[in-house]
């Protein structure tokens, strides 16, 4: 099985900072992977498909990239609305295997 | 606007069963792969499965294969997630999602699983 580490699991920051989260696979997945976030008590939402592309709706701020087997998810500027978990996942082999998540904090 | 509704969760002993059941509205259902997820109380998610547009071809986390049979029935727009013999460590929000090419796109707001005597 593919696995996804990200880094780091917990983040405190503050409103309008600048955040990345990494997300590391144990092997090349191309480009099948993707971000979602998610609130207390509210199922997920897709923020970026592809490693890179931003699903409908969701703000610009928020990017995506990718370095080999790298992963990363950028917020650029920290609204209020942001302090979730965010997960990545991966659709290159099954089972499609989810990181272990990352807490975004208030500071 | 696409909806999912999860139904079927609740309280159930250890070696039972459960069927859980997802409503799809909002979208052509059978043009779409289905798959399911869960989180443990406190936990991240899990993948669980998916099937494809007419479930002929499915797909499980082996910790659940020979337990869990995922079904479909496009005319009612429904996936179901039939779960046997049932362990504590399938308590968990189960979350049934519209899959797009290489993403989840959709999701349902989930049903609670807990399994204990």
């Amino acid at each position: 099985d593919i696995q996804l580490t990200q880094s780091p699991s917990f983040l405190s920051a503050s409103v309008g900072d600048r955040v990345t989260i990494t997300c590391r696979a144990s092997q090349v997945i191309n480009n099948f992977l993707v971000w979602c976030q998610q609130k207390p008590g509210k199922a997920p939402k897709l923020l970026i498909y592809h490693a890179s592309t931003l699903q409908s709706g969701v703000p610009s701020r928020f990017s995506g990239s990718r370095s080999g087997t790298e992963f990363t998810l950028t917020i650029s500027s920290l609204q209020p609305e942001d302090f979730a978990t965010y997960y990545c996942q991966q659709f290159d082999s099954y089972p499609h295997t989810f990181g272990q998540g990352t807490k975004l904090e208030i500071k | 606007e696409v909806q999912l509704v999860e139904s079927g969760g609740g309280l159930v002993q250890p070696g039972g069963s459960l069927r859980l059941s997802c409503v799809g509205s909002g979208f052509i259902f059978s043009d779409h792969w289905m798959g399911w997820a869960r989180q443990a109380p406190g936990k991240g998610l899990e993948w669980v499965g998916n099937m494809n547009e007419d479930g002929s071809e499915i797909h499980y986390v082996d910790d659940v294969k020979g337990r869990f049979t995922m079904s479909r029935d496009n005319a009612k727009s429904t996936v179901f997630l039939q779960m046997n013999s049932l362990r504590g460590e399938d308590t968990a929000v189960y979350y049934c999602a519209r899959e797009s090419p290489w993403r989840s796109d959709y999701w349902g707001q989930g049903t609670l699983v807990t399994v204990s005597s």
